[in-house]
């Protein structure tokens, strides 16, 4: 059956620095992959799609990659601010229905 | 706002009691999802609505729970004689669905957290 792997440890960073998330998958071939950001007690926000054949998406700050041959994406957040501290689920799916990693939290130090 | 409304926000039930959850997905949406969503883990789907229709509710758990969307808008995820494992969070998303939603953003409510005594 599918499984998707995040970041098994929870990430501290400095401010300013640059935060990489890993989201592997394995036992299937998505066609895009979501990203989406989910702060205590609220709903997933959605922030990135990449679909197969891009290799790299950016918005902001926001640097996503996706490699089909490693089955892996890389999620990054560049000069990392303490509002960026949430926990940050991948989504690597074929269809409409949506299957999630457990996610990783940020938390950015000031 | 206009954005994903989900009622109640939380829901204390005993054993063995029925509960109701209802969403309110952003208006014209054609797309309508609920997840379920257990603590340190991300959502799982649940089931998935085309306007009234339910296309797909391979994810419920079991045949006690039950989802609806009569009139194609708003939706109730109903949960029967409840059990301690169903306590969860259930998310519902809605989203644009006009043709392929395979790849659009989903639009999450806040969830409500239900716990089973």
């Amino acid at each position: 059956s599918q499984k998707i792997e995040q970041n098994s440890e929870a990430l501290n960073i400095q401010e300013g620095k640059t935060a990489t998330l890993t989201c592997n998958y394995t036992n299937y071939s998505p066609a895009y992959l979501q990203w989406y950001r989910q702060d205590p007690g609220r709903g997933p926000v959605f922030l990135l799609l990449i679909r197969e054949n891009e290799k790299e998406k950016r918005k902001e700050r926001l640097k996503v990659t996706f490699d089909t041959t490693l089955k892996q994406s890389l999620f990054h957040i560049t000069a990392s601010q303490p509002a960026d501290s949430a926990t940050y689920l991948c989504a690597p799916s074929n269809d409409y229905k949506l299957s999630f990693g457990a996610g990783t939290t940020v938390t950015v130090r000031a | 706002g206009a954005g994903v409304s989900q009622s109640p926000r939380y829901k204390v039930a005993k054993r063995g009691q029925d509960v109701a959850l209802r969403c309110d997905p952003i208006s014209g949406h054609v797309s309508l999802f609920w997840y379920q969503q257990a603590l340190g883990q991300g959502p799982e789907f649940l089931t998935y609505f085309q306007n009234e229709a339910q296309l797909d509710k391979s994810g419920l758990p079991s045949d006690r729970f039950f989802a609806e969307r009569p009139e194609g808008s708003v939706s109730t995820l109903k949960i029967q004689r409840t059990q301690q494992e169903d306590s969860a969070v259930y998310l519902c998303a809605s989203s644009l669905g006009v043709r392929d939603s395979s790849n659009q953003p989903q639009h999450f409510g806040d969830g409500t957290r239900l716990s089973i005594l």
